[in-house]
């Protein structure tokens, strides 16, 4: 399978600090995605890093992607309150995206 | 500009019964993908269209799921003899197209299917 997992599956953090999530998968990628998903609706594309990229960058968000290790992970500095969410990595084959089952993020006022 | 736009929002139907699903997606992308997504898992994929063809259903759980996208923009997925397991929240997502950079997928809000 080629599904993203993502790791942890919870995290909690106060306004201010950063939040790291990791993504692992298990066979070669063209591209991976991460999103953000409020309240069970309505997934939100983050960013889309290709294999041949290492990192990129937007605004808060830093994704990484290590393909001999067949990882990737996203960074979100100084964090908010309005950051809580589910965040899902997906790779992207052959029109298809496969999605893990997500970190849930908790940012505490 | 207007996103992907999902109706309904919310669906509850009886176990047996017919549904339709309907995906308008972003006008001028010529890639749709549905997904379903159960209660604490990520999306899982069901069908994309390249235009008016399918181009991968191999996510389709069996004979009772069907999609189309006749003048290749709007799409419905239609369930019959649906099953309380069919119950989930359903999302579309459209993309400029399948390569490189067209490829980002833009998901709708869902749909939320309750089979009771």
């Amino acid at each position: 399978s080629q599904q993203g997992e993502e790791d942890p599956q919870a995290l909690s953090i106060q306004e201010g600090e950063n939040a790291t999530m990791n993504c692992s998968y298990k066979t070669s990628i063209n591209n991976l995605q991460w999103y953000r998903q409020n309240s069970g609706r309505g997934l939100v594309h983050l960013i889309l890093i290709r294999s041949n990229e290492r990192e990129k960058h937007s605004g808060r968000l830093r994704v990484t992607l290590d393909t001999s290790k067949k990882s990737s992970s996203l960074l979100i500095t100084a964090s908010r309150a309005a950051d809580t969410a589910s965040y899902f990595c997906a790779i992207l084959n052959a029109g298809k995206s496969t999605f893990g089952d997500g970190t849930t993020l908790t940012v505490k006022p | 500009g207007a996103g992907v736009s999902q109706t309904p929002s919310n669906k509850v139907t009886e176990k047996g019964k017919y549904v339709e699903l309907r995906c308008d997606p972003i006008s001028g992308h010529t890639a749709l993908y549905w997904y379903r997504q159960s209660l604490g898992q990520g999306p899982e994929f069901l069908i994309y269209f390249q235009g008016t063809g399918a181009a991968d259903d191999s996510g389709l759980p069996n004979d009772r799921f069907f999609a189309v996208r006749p003048e290749g923009s709007v799409s419905t997925l239609k369930i019959q003899r649906t099953e309380r397991g069919d119950s989930a929240v359903y999302l579309c997502a459209s993309s400029l197209g399948l390569g490189p950079p067209t490829d980002t997928q833009y998901f709708g809000p869902g749909t939320r299917l309750t089979v009771l």
